[in-house]
């Protein structure tokens, strides 16, 4: 099926700093969805985009689904240190949820 | 809710033991699946169900069996454990099969084959 890739794979901030992660596909997307695990955790459900150009934000969270609706990002303003975890961005391709191969962040105080 | 459940929570198992992982979800969703993680990677899809009696292969099927006899709980069945098997392995659920349902995952079994 059609794959998503992540970039980066790993990502070092200062506490404060921004930190953005970036999901892109070769095919266009019906949707995307992008989860946070923390480390030893599940992953859980952030939040998902359907329309072409959509933007939602959550708190110091930007997420945006490219015009195309071939990739998307997720940009987090002044990170903390509870920011820490890997975010993962989604496909669906029929029946199937494939995941992309996630971005870590990790965040010194 | 308990929401979704896993057990065991760890297991260790020699090279051609067999075992079933548990999955159960009190929400009635009828979409269920199971995932496997690798260290440092992303989840890679193992089999799915739409609903009671109806099972899918995922991305990485070999060596795997499930069945969906009830709306509750998917089990998956390692046949002849092996050492690639190790990995966590996590159980999600969501309303329907559609692709616009957010997942539920368990906490995950964290397995290892010696």
């Amino acid at each position: 099926g059609q794959q998503v890739m992540q970039i980066p794979q790993y990502q070092h901030v200062q506490e404060g700093e921004d930190f953005t992660t970036y999901c892109n596909s070769s095919t266009t997307l019906s949707n995307i969805q992008w989860y946070k695990q923390r480390p030893g955790g599940h992953p859980v459900f952030l939040i998902q985009l359907v329309k072409s150009g959509e933007v939602k934000k959550q708190k110091r969270l930007t997420f945006q689904f490219g015009e195309a609706k071939k990739n998307s990002s997720l940009h987090i303003t002044a990170t903390q240190t509870t920011d820490v975890g890997t975010y993962f961005c989604t496909n669906n391709a029929g029946n199937m949820l494939t995941f992309g191969g996630g971005t870590r962040l990790m965040v010194k105080p | 809710n308990a929401g979704v459940t896993q057990t065991p929570k760890f297991q260790v198992l020699k090279t051609g033991q067999s075992m079933t992982l548990q999955c159960a979800q009190d929400m009635n969703h009828e979409y269920m699946s199971w995932y496997r993680q690798d260290p440092g990677m992303g989840l890679r899809l193992i089999h799915y169900s739409v609903g009671a009696g109806i099972t899918d292969q995922g991305e990485v099927p070999n060596g795997y069996n499930v069945s969906r006899s009830t709306t509750e709980d998917f089990p998956l069945r390692l046949l002849s454990a092996a050492p690639s098997q190790t990995s966590v392995y996590f159980c999600a659920s969501s309303t329907d099969w559609g692709p616009y349902n957010e997942q539920f995952f368990g906490p995950g079994t964290r397995l290892t084959v010696l």
